[in-house]
C-alpha cells in the first residue's frame, strides 16, 4: 500500500517561529502537494513539486515554502508563523501520469498535521 | 463565486437510506471528476473517479456527471453507520496537471 507519513500530528508554535512540516511518501511518486483544509472551505493547495528540486505555487502560497531535496521527501516551511496560518495541512503524492480508467491520478494523502499558531 | 461549490451539511440520514451528494462547478475544462472519502482524523482517500460524463458504480455507490449541467452526484444506497464521514468532490481539466479543485466538502452522519 501506498503509504504517505507526515511526521508531527499536532503542533502548537507561537507567532513569529518558523515551522516545518515533513512529509515522506515510499511509492516512488513523480508528484507531491501541500494542501490546507479549513472548515467551509475545503482543501486548497498550497504547493506542488513535480520533480525533485522542481516547485510550483499552488493557490494560497503567500506565507509558505517548500523544499524537495529528494524524491520521496517534501517539507512545507512557514518563515514567520501567524495565527492565520492555524489549520490542518495535508501532504499528498501521485504518479505523474494520469489518464483514463486505468490510471486515475489519483491522490494519496498522509494523515494531516493539526497546526495551531498562538 | 468558486470553481466547485458544494454544500457543507452536515446531513444526517437513518441507516438504510439513500445518500445524495452533489456539487456544482463553473469551469467547463473539467474533465476529470472524483469523490474523495474522509474519515474524523485522516486523510481523505479516493473514492470514485469518472472520466467527462456518464454514470459510474461500485457497490453501493453511484457516482453521475452532467457535463452539461455542470453538476456531479454521488448516491449511496443503503447507507450503514460505517459510511459516515466528510465526502469532498474534485475535479481537474487535461491541462490541469493533476491540480485537484476540490469542493468545499459534505460532513454526512448515518445514524443506526
Amino acid at each position: 500500500d501506498v503509504k504517505v507519513t507526515q511526521s508531527s500530528r499536532y503542533l502548537v508554535k507561537r507567532t513569529g517561529e518558523k515551522v516545518f512540516l515533513e512529509c515522506v511518501q515510499d511509492m516512488d511518486h513523480e508528484n507531491m502537494f501541500w494542501y490546507r483544509q479549513d472548515p467551509g472551505l475545503g482543501l486548497r493547495l498550497i504547493y506542488f513539486s513535480y520533480d525533485v528540486k522542481m516547485k510550483e505555487k499552488g493557490d494560497i502560497p503567500e506565507g509558505y515554502s517548500v523544499s524537495r531535496e529528494k524524491k520521496e521527501r517534501f517539507s512545507l516551511i512557514l518563515e514567520s508563523a501567524s495565527t492565520n496560518q492555524t489549520s490542518m495541512y495535508l501532504c499528498a503524492s501521485s504518479l505523474s501520469t494520469f489518464g483514463g480508467e486505468l490510471n486515475t491520478g489519483e491522490l494519496f494523502f498522509g494523515e494531516g498535521s493539526r497546526l495551531t499558531v498562538l | 463565486q468558486k470553481e466547485v461549490e458544494q454544500d457543507p451539511g452536515p446531513l444526517s440520514v437513518p441507516e438504510g437510506a439513500i445518500v445524495s451528494l452533489n456539487c456544482t462547478y463553473s469551469n467547463s475544462a473539467f474533465q476529470y471528476f472524483m469523490w474523495y472519502r474522509q474519515y474524523s482524523r485522516k486523510g481523505p482517500e479516493l473514492l470514485m473517479y469518472t472520466y467527462s460524463s456518464g454514470n459510474k458504480e461500485d457497490g453501493r455507490f453511484t457516482a453521475q456527471v452532467d457535463k452539461s449541467s455542470k453538476y456531479i452526484s454521488l448516491f449511496i444506497r443503503d447507507s450503514q453507520p460505517s459510511d459516515s464521514a466528510t465526502y469532498l468532490c474534485a475535479m481537474m481539466g487535461i491541462q490541469g496537471a493533476q491540480k485537484l479543485v476540490f469542493g468545499q466538502g459534505t460532513r454526512l452522519t448515518i445514524n443506526p
